[in-house]
């Protein structure tokens, strides 16, 4: 079983519509959590933290569930520049090592 | 401010052959992390270099191999390829080992292996 995994998808979603991924963590010494963004064939970057009270920027919310071991991002009011693969990271800070999920690919259409 | 930067960014190998990808990390950044990425997937992680010594290390054969340097650049070795070493691989800095999890990626090396 993967440490970090995601729905691969593709979600395919009108502009202004509100889309959600989850992505769930086997290891539970797993301390950290972020939503990364990878546009195609492009280097991912850092979209935001994820907390355990969870956090907002702008149009995007990330929630963590210690107890069943899951992570959520949802866009809101989605917008054609945000047609990318979200790729869920877990964070190992005693081992020093940073997960990747396979990544969720998403589509957004006019 | 210099980012990451990689190289080479594209180049072609063929089955047994041997390769090494250079990476400088962003300015003021002292850890190194490899990660290969094949198409489809996410980035997996090769290794971590911190203070000049491989932290950490992924399921990946002896035959990857790294080395970081005093001035916190690091190269990727990987001996005997076999085809299915194809993948785009990518050089992300932090400061102080795995830090904040925040990870800056250089464009990456495609590496292509006939």
């Amino acid at each position: 079983r993967k440490e970090v995994e995601q729905d691969p998808g593709p979600f395919n979603v009108p502009e202004g519509a509100t889309v959600a991924f989850n992505c769930t963590y086997s290891n539970s010494a797993s301390q950290s959590f972020f939503w990364y963004r990878q546009d195609c064939r492009k280097e991912p970057k850092l979209l935001m933290s994820v907390y355990s009270s969870g956090n907002e920027d702008g149009r995007f919310t990330a929630q963590l569930n210690r107890a069943s071991q899951y992570i959520s991002l949802l866009i809101r009011d989605s917008k054609l520049s945000d047609s990318a693969t979200y790729l869920c990271v877990a964070l190992y800070s005693s081992a020093s090592k940073i997960i990747f999920g396979s990544g969720t690919r998403l589509s957004i259409r006019p | 401010d210099a980012g990451v930067t990689q190289s080479p960014t594209h180049l072609i190998k063929t089955r047994g052959q041997q390769v090494t990808l250079r990476c400088s990390p962003k300015s003021g950044h002292d850890t190194v992390s490899w990660y290969q990425q094949a198409l489809g997937q996410g980035p997996q992680f090769i290794f971590q270099y911190y203070e000049e010594e491989e932290r950490q290390r992924g399921n990946f054969p002896d035959r990857f191999s790294g080395h970081q340097f005093p001035n916190y650049s690091s190269e990727l070795n990987v001996n005997a390829l076999l085809l299915g070493d194809s993948a785009l691989y990518l050089c992300a800095s932090s400061l102080g080992g795995a830090g904040t999890g925040e990870l800056f990626f250089g464009e990456g090396s495609r590496l292509t292996v006939l």
